[in-house]
């Protein structure tokens, strides 16, 4: 079974600092790694899209990379700020179907002035 | 741009009733998803439509139909509800099932089947 593990679960960290937020996963081979924030009660935002052949992906602040070797990707967050307070979601879909999209658990992020 | 509205926000249903959730979005997009989120669970995808006129199923469709009215709105049914369909429900949408197609969520629907 196609498995996505995020860590840590859960972190806190003060306002300003930079944290990476882990993601290991099984699917092989793979089309498309997603990260997206999800705020309490609300939907997911896609935050990175990366395909097979890219490593790095950034959106303002936000930074993920891709080691397909390893099969791990991480999501940097520079100068944190209390609006970044959420749960990041990584989302691994394999080729040759969307229906076996597998979804990680989720590392609930707090910043703390 | 409203974006992808549900609707309802929240519903309380008892074992055995049925009742349809609603999605819309006005993006004109192609693509559109339906998701439940349980606590201590990724998001899994219950049902999918590529495009207009075509359904699929994903990882957890048991107990549920969906229809795809129009390009706009995709809904999804339950026919008879049980404790275990008590989920948070995500529709989403994409301009094209692409790899690097970004989704957009609506802000979900809170069920409680009792």
């Amino acid at each position: 079974k196609n498995q996505v593990e995020q860590s840590p679960q859960s972190l806190i960290i003060l306002e300003g600092k930079n944290c990476t937020l882990q993601c290991n996963y099984t699917v092989s081979p793979f089309s498309n790694l997603r990260w997206y924030k999800q705020d309490t009660g609300r939907g997911p935002v896609s935050l990175t899209i990366m395909t097979f052949s890219e490593n790095t992906k950034s959106n303002g602040r936000y930074t993920a990379t891709l080691d397909a070797d390893t099969k791990q990707s991480s999501l940097h967050i520079t100068a944190s700020q209390l609006s970044d307070s959420a749960s990041y979601i990584c989302v691994v879909s394999p080729f040759g179907g969307y229906q076996k999209v597998t979804f990680g658990t989720g590392t609930k992020l707090q910043v703390i002035p | 741009n409203a974006g992808v509205t549900q609707t309802p926000k929240f519903q309380v249903l008892k074992t055995g009733q049925s009742m349809t959730l609603q999605c819309a979005q006005d993006m004109n997009h192609n693509s559109m998803y339906w998701y439940r989120q349980d606590p201590g669970m990724g998001l899994r995808l219950i049902y999918y439509s590529a495009s207009e006129g075509t359904t699929d199923k994903g990882e957890v469709p048991n107990g549920y139909n969906v229809s795809r009215l129009n390009k706009r709105e995709f809904s999804l049914r339950l026919e008879s509800a049980a404790p275990s369909q008590t989920s948070v429900y995500f529709c989403a949408s994409s301009e094209q099932q692409y790899s690097t197609d970004t989704q957009y969520f609506g802000p979900g629907t809170r069920l409680t089947v009792l």
